[in-house]
């Protein structure tokens, strides 16, 4: 079974200060790993992957297996990154991908001025 | 924007009514999904569709009915054996099948019960 854990349900940070969004992951397999956005009146959208390894809109996430982990971090947080966040597993065996997306619960993150 | 299209944006059903949400997409993608959000639960896979005339149960797919007969068309019918079915409703999809796949999203319909 594959499980995610996202264990804060709203994270409030002041404008420019570091932020991490935390989620844990629980996979026997090889999972990949994304985090999804949802911004005010917006659709729900991809963030960014771990395969990627690329930084999106100043974010950035590695992924530690060992900890089993896939924390979402900004340097210097910004007014606009205020959204709900959502970390998602899929889980693959033999190189193969599952059909499947398991989402956490989400984070509120909110950036004050 | 066009892509993914959800409609209604609101339904209402009264008790023993099934009820049919549409999911349209002019993305040309393969894969096809319906998600449910509750509040502090996240998003919960109900079904998916690799491809067309093909379907697949999510985790939460009791209550619930797809059809795939189309590749745009992805409709969820809510049957009267849900028993909670007041939620928000999402349908997505992707290029490929794979959940390894980035999935764009519909604006969602919410389902309330009269």
């Amino acid at each position: 079974a594959q499980r995610v854990t996202q264990p804060e349900k709203l994270l409030s940070v002041f404008k420019g200060a570091p932020v991490e969004l935390k989620c844990n992951y629980s996979y026997s397999g090889s999972p990949e790993l994304f985090w999804y956005v949802q911004y005010s009146r917006q659709r729900l959208q991809l963030l960014l992957r771990h395969i990627s390894r690329e930084s999106i809109k100043g974010f950035t996430a590695d992924l530690n297996k060992g900890e089993t982990s896939f924390h979402l971090k900004k340097p210097f947080a910004q007014e606009e990154d205020s959204a709900m966040y959502y970390c998602a597993l899929s889980g693959t065996m033999g190189g193969t991908s599952y059909g499947k997306l398991t989402f956490g619960q989400g984070t509120i993150l909110t950036v004050h001025p | 924007d066009g892509g993914i299209t959800q409609s209604p944006k609101y339904l209402f059903r009264k008790e023993g009514q099934n009820v049919t949400l549409s999911c349209e997409q002019n993305l040309n993608h393969d894969a096809m999904y319906w998600y449910r959000q509750d509040p502090g639960q996240g998003l919960r896979l109900i079904y998916y569709s690799q491809i067309v005339n093909d379907f697949q149960k999510g985790d939460i797919a009791e209550g619930y009915s797809v059809s795939r007969e189309k590749k745009e068309s992805f409709p969820l019918t809510v049957t009267s054996a849900q028993k909670n079915p007041t939620a928000f409703y999402l349908c997505a999809s992707s290029m490929r099948p794979g959940g390894n796949q980035p999935q764009h999203f519909g604006d969602g319909t919410r389902l309330s019960i009269l």
